[in-house]
């Protein structure tokens, strides 16, 4: 059982590329979240999914965008990669969302230079 | 706005010592709240979820306290160990949306020896 699968696991963009982190998750889960972490502090949800063809921001969407064409599949497309994104990505998936457990990926670190 | 604030600071704890993390919550009533311990470098691992309708819950040396009077949540863990060093989170879902999971910034908990 694969649970969350992230990649790429490393990634160094330049200023104004584009590209898409993919998450997928074998656990039938219909919620879906993308996360990022800045080095020291805390979680802030990018974008969440409560099933497929259904999308939702969270606390910091700008600069990303998601779509979910399958219950497995939730991939993050950053548009005009900025420094200020350079990040580490984790995406979770839970199978219903009051009160189960999260599970996340191992992430995706990314630099923009 | 809706809040979540823990202890930004580390906390230090001598083995075998009672740990206790706070995570307090501002302008709105959780149904339910999350603890995670991440590791560096590793994505968050579900410990111990409790909800609004529990005033304690308890996993092996873990120990949650709910108060919705306080808007206020205690995790504790007894007999600590130096393997129990690392961030821990809070994680209430945010709003009327049960699939916002917001988490708190954490705090580093060490273990001396």
């Amino acid at each position: 059982n694969a649970g969350v699968t992230q990649t790429p696991k490393f990634r160094i963009l330049k200023i104004g590329q584009s590209m898409t982190l993919q998450c997928a998750q074998d656990m039938n889960h219909n919620y879906m979240y993308w996360y990022r972490q800045d080095p020291g502090m805390g979680l802030k949800l990018i974008y969440y999914s409560v099933g497929a063809g259904i999308t939702d921001k969270g606390e910091v969407p700008n600069g990303y965008n998601v779509s979910r064409s399958t219950t497995e599949d939730f991939p993050l497309r950053l548009e005009l990669a900025a420094p200020s994104q350079t990040s580490v990505y984790f995406c979770a998936s839970s199978y219903q969302s009051s009160g189960n457990t999260i599970y996340f990926g191992e992430g995706s670190w990314l630099t923009v230079v | 706005s809706q809040k979540i604030e823990q202890n930004s600071e580390a906390l230090n704890i001598q083995e075998g010592k009672t740990a206790t993390l706070t995570c307090n919550y501002t302008n709105y009533s959780p149904a339910y709240l999350q603890w995670y311990r991440q590791d560096p470098g590793r994505g968050p691992v579900f410990l111990l979820l409790i909800r609004k309708n529990e005033k304690e819950k308890r996993k092996e040396r873990l120990k949650v306290t709910f108060d919705t009077t306080l808007k206020q949540s205690l995790f504790h863990i007894t007999a600590s160990q130096p393997a129990d060093s690392a961030t821990y989170l809070c994680a209430p879902p945010q709003g009327g949306s049960a699939s916002k999971i917001i988490f708190g910034s954490g705090t580093r908990l060490s273990i001396r020896p």
